[in-house]
């Protein structure tokens, strides 16, 4: 069964401090795409990050980096020094076969001044 | 931006009425995908489409039926709206063809469908 777990449901970072937002799957597909999406306040989804399953480096763009680490199937976003416009709703998700999408119930960060 | 519109944008019906929602691309993407977006579950997956007339099941699919005859267009219907079905509705489009791609999809603004 394909799924995404995202355990943290809430989360608060001071401003200019670096955060990391859980992220663990569980798949038998041999290939695979993990996306992180941002989602503010105003409700559209933003594609952030991408780490496909055979990349040999963590993704990186800009302040956002993919900590990937397939034996223990997770993929951690990190944001590095938070700003105040990144406080949204962050969902990852897992393309699997027959290019269906999985997404994980989201976490929700809160950039404190 | 992905040329991604959905109409309506908000539509209060009442429960046992039928509701089409329509989803509508100018990029000629091959797939696209209807999700609903519920508090604490993120985005399901409801159907999805991968060219014209061909289409499949997600995990929540139960009550909603879609069809596509054109490649441009991804229509969502409930047959007879239930109060369950209150619900932010995304429509959203990917190019990919194959899942080694590295193409993420595309969303549509959203749907606020209440089913009083």
């Amino acid at each position: 069964a394909q799924k995404i777990t995202q355990t943290q449901p809430g989360m608060f970072v001071q401003e200019k401090e670096a955060v990391t937002l859980d992220c663990t799957y569980d798949t038998s597909d041999p290939s695979y795409g993990l996306f992180w999406y941002k989602q503010p306040s105003s409700g559209e989804m933003i594609f952030l990050i991408y780490q496909g399953s055979y990349d040999q480096q963590n993704a990186t763009e800009g302040r956002y980096s993919l900590n990937f680490q397939k034996a223990r199937k997770s993929a951690n976003l990190v944001i590095s020094a938070s700003q105040l416009g990144d406080s949204a709703m962050y969902f990852c998700a897992m393309r699997g076969n027959f290019n269906k999408f999985y997404f994980g119930s989201g976490t929700k960060l809160n950039v404190k001044p | 931006d992905a040329g991604i519109t959905q109409s309506p944008r908000h539509k209060v019906t009442e429960t046992g009425t039928p509701v089409t929602l329509r989803c509508h691309q100018t990029e000629n993407h091959r797939y696209m995908y209807w999700y609903r977006q519920d508090p604490g579950h993120g985005l399901r997956l409801i159907h999805y489409s991968y060219g014209v007339k061909d289409t499949d099941k997600g995990e929540v699919s139960d009550g909603y039926s879609v069809s596509r005859s054109k490649t441009e267009d991804f229509l969502l219907t409930l047959e007879s709206a239930t109060s369950s079905q209150t619900s932010v509705y995304f429509c959203a489009i990917s190019p990919a063809t194959g899942y080694t791609d590295s193409y993420e999809q595309y969303f549509g603004p959203g749907t606020r469908l209440t089913v009083t």
